[in-house]
Order: C-alpha cells, then structure tokens, then sequence
C-alpha cells in the first residue's frame, strides 16, 4: 500500500470547516483513499473513501487531486466532538487489511 | 444495523497468565473480522485477519493466537502475557468484497503488570 504523509497537527475554529491534507504521491491505480478518525480512548471510525472522484456523506467531503497524489478531507462545519487524530490511508482493493500511520491531530476550539 | 462488540473494556492481568478477549458482530453474515493492537502513541498494527470460520492469517509472529469457531465470532488468546502484550486491542470487521471500509469496536486496553 502507498505510504502517506500528514502534517501532525491542525487547529480549527468551532463552526468553520476543517480542511484536512493527506500526501500519497506513490499511489498505485488501484487503491482508494479511506479516512478514519479515533477519539482518545476509542476505536477508529470509518469516514469516507473514494478512488477517483470527490465524495460526499453525511460526515465529510473528500476531494482528491485529478492526478490522486493528494487529498483534501473537508468537516464543513466542526464542532468540539470533531476533536480527534484523522487518518488518511491509501488500501489496495485487492487486499482488506489497513495500516495507520501517525495521522493528524484536529484541535477543534471554541 | 450492524454493531460490533468487544469486551472486557479493559484489563489488568499478571504477566504468564492467559488471556481471552471476544469480539461478536450482529446484524450481517460471513463478514471479515480483524484483530488489531495499538501500543501507546503508535498506529495501528494488524495481527489477525479471517475471511471465514476457521480461517485465520497471522501478520506478525508472537505469543497470541486468534480463532473464529462462529460466523460473527472472533476471539484472541494467549497462554502466557508478556509485559510487552500490553496495549489497545481492537477488533473490526467488513463486508466481503473489495471497496469495503472496516468497522471497529469499542476496543480492550489490556494492561498488564
């Protein structure tokens, strides 16, 4: 799977969106971007992922450069539950395996 | 919907002691279940993958072991705990296919003295 590259921190004001980077110039054609995040003390959980083109759910937005060297992770509107260390993960469809990396961690303050 | 489960919420054992941690998904069938282990300010690590009953992969080489005797059952033992075994675990699962996010339970912190 290719390696990504996240800055370690961001800090994010309550109410305005958090844009969330994620390098992955190694990227192969058949692996898709996932985002986790993890609440101290809690387990991962799942976000969105996408291959090629942008997608949208009722959590985030993800945009993903024409050439998917890098990728955007975009909460519209966070909020202090936002809180939390965001990983961005590059998983090559033929395998169901993950493996994280440092990630970033998103300070979301009044 | 499907929820997965994990217990104990955490643990304290002696070092040599066994151990058994359970993971059960509801709510959909044949899915693929992960075992994994967080050391403190460190990523996630896979140890156990299975895509069937009694089917189980080791990714990396150690004391425990994992076993899945149901569908929606995954279970990790040890004989004997080391010091070194202490740590988040975190069980997940999947639907088949590719393309498929995983879930994860709540988690086990297992410390162990």
């Amino acid at each position: 799977d290719a390696k990504t590259t996240q800055p370690p921190s961001m800090d994010c004001a309550e109410g305005r969106a958090a844009n969330l980077p994620c390098n992955h110039s190694t990227i192969s054609g058949n692996e898709y971007v996932y985002w986790y995040r993890q609440i101290h003390s809690q387990g991962p959980q799942y976000i969105i992922h996408g291959l090629k083109n942008n997608e949208t759910n009722e959590m985030a937005s993800l945009i993903i450069t024409e050439d998917r060297k890098s990728s955007t992770l975009i909460l519209p509107h966070a909020t202090l539950r936002d809180t939390a260390v965001y990983y961005c993960i590059a998983v090559n469809s033929g395998y169901s395996t993950l493996t994280f990396g440092k990630g970033t961690m998103l300070l979301v303050s009044p | 919907s499907q929820t997965i489960h994990q217990w104990p919420a955490t643990l304290v054992q002696p070092v040599g002691s066994p151990l058994s941690l359970e993971c059960t998904v509801e709510g959909t069938s044949n899915p693929n279940l992960y075992w994994y282990r967080q050391a403190a300010g460190r990523g996630l690590q896979l140890l156990f993958y299975s895509v069937g009953i009694g089917q189980i992969s080791s990714e990396v080489p150690q004391n425990l072991s994992a076993s899945r005797p149901q569908d929606r059952q995954f279970i990790l033992s040890s004989k004997k705990l080391l010091l070194s075994d202490s740590g988040f675990y975190l069980c997940a699962w999947a639907s088949m296919g590719n393309d498929q996010p995983q879930h994860f339970g709540d988690g086990t912190r297992l410390s162990i003295l």
